[in-house]
């Protein structure tokens, strides 16, 4: 079954300790990102990467690392966690075949810093 | 530069009754506009695309959307709404593709209650 996956999907955390949240996709798509989800803004794009080793900023990446190192991965690092990025967490994928960028989404991480 | 706007935060209709959930966009490309729902605690899953080719697009559920280019709009509709409608609605613009390197822009979301 095609699908995006994501671990963990719950998390409690407190502030300062480092956390990663895995996304893989087994549809061998190129294009995949990362976004947060808050009430009343939508969802707002974290990073994004191209192909294995290509990332980019998307509009709040502050307080998030990422990495490509394979094609199926793109882990999501918060190296210092505070609470203001308490939020819900969503992982995409898409083929670059796709036109416009059609996504897939994972079923979403839910993150709570104290 | 891209934007979107969903002019409504919240929709109620009584089941039966059509659905409008408005959508303005703007892009420096030719855009690819979507609808993505999302039902409570759920993901997000795709109800339609627009990608130039036929302006009126359908998709799932019984959604329709229209891009109208003069009016910078991509609304989406349906004739009648079903109790299993009720969800967060988000139109998204993307700048044309992979080879434009997209960042992609959601609205910030229309809450759809359906009353029974």
């Amino acid at each position: 079954e095609a699908q995006v996956t994501q671990n963990p999907r719950y998390l409690i955390t407190v502030t300062g300790k480092k956390l990663t949240v895995t996304c893989s996709q087994n549809m061998n798509h190129e294009y995949m990102s990362w976004y947060r989800q808050d009430p009343g803004l939508g969802l707002r794009q974290i990073y994004y990467s191209m192909n294995v080793e290509v990332t980019d900023k998307g509009d709040v990446p502050e307080g998030y690392k990422v990495s490509r190192k394979e094609k199926r991965n793109f882990p999501l690092i918060l190296e210092s966690p505070s609470p203001n990025q308490t939020s819900l967490y969503f992982c995409a994928s898409s083929s670059r075949y796709s036109t416009g960028l059609e996504q897939y989404f994972g079923p979403g991480t839910r993150l709570t810093v104290t | 530069a891209q934007s979107v706007t969903q002019l409504d935060s919240h929709v109620s209709v009584s089941e039966g009754t059509p659905v409008l959930l408005r959508c303005n966009y703007s892009s420096s490309y030719s855009p690819s506009l979507f609808w993505y729902v999302q039902h409570p605690n759920k993901g997000l899953q795709l109800l339609l695309k627009y990608t130039s080719a036929a302006t009126l697009v359908k998709g799932i559920n019984g959604f329709e959307a229209e891009f109208k280019k003069s009016e910078t709009s991509f609304h989406l509709t349906k004739p009648s709404a079903h109790m299993s409608d009720a969800a967060e609605y988000f139109c998204v613009v993307s700048g044309g593709g992979y080879s434009s390197a997209s960042k992609i822009i959601f609205g910030s979301g229309t809450r759809l209650s359906i009353r029974p």
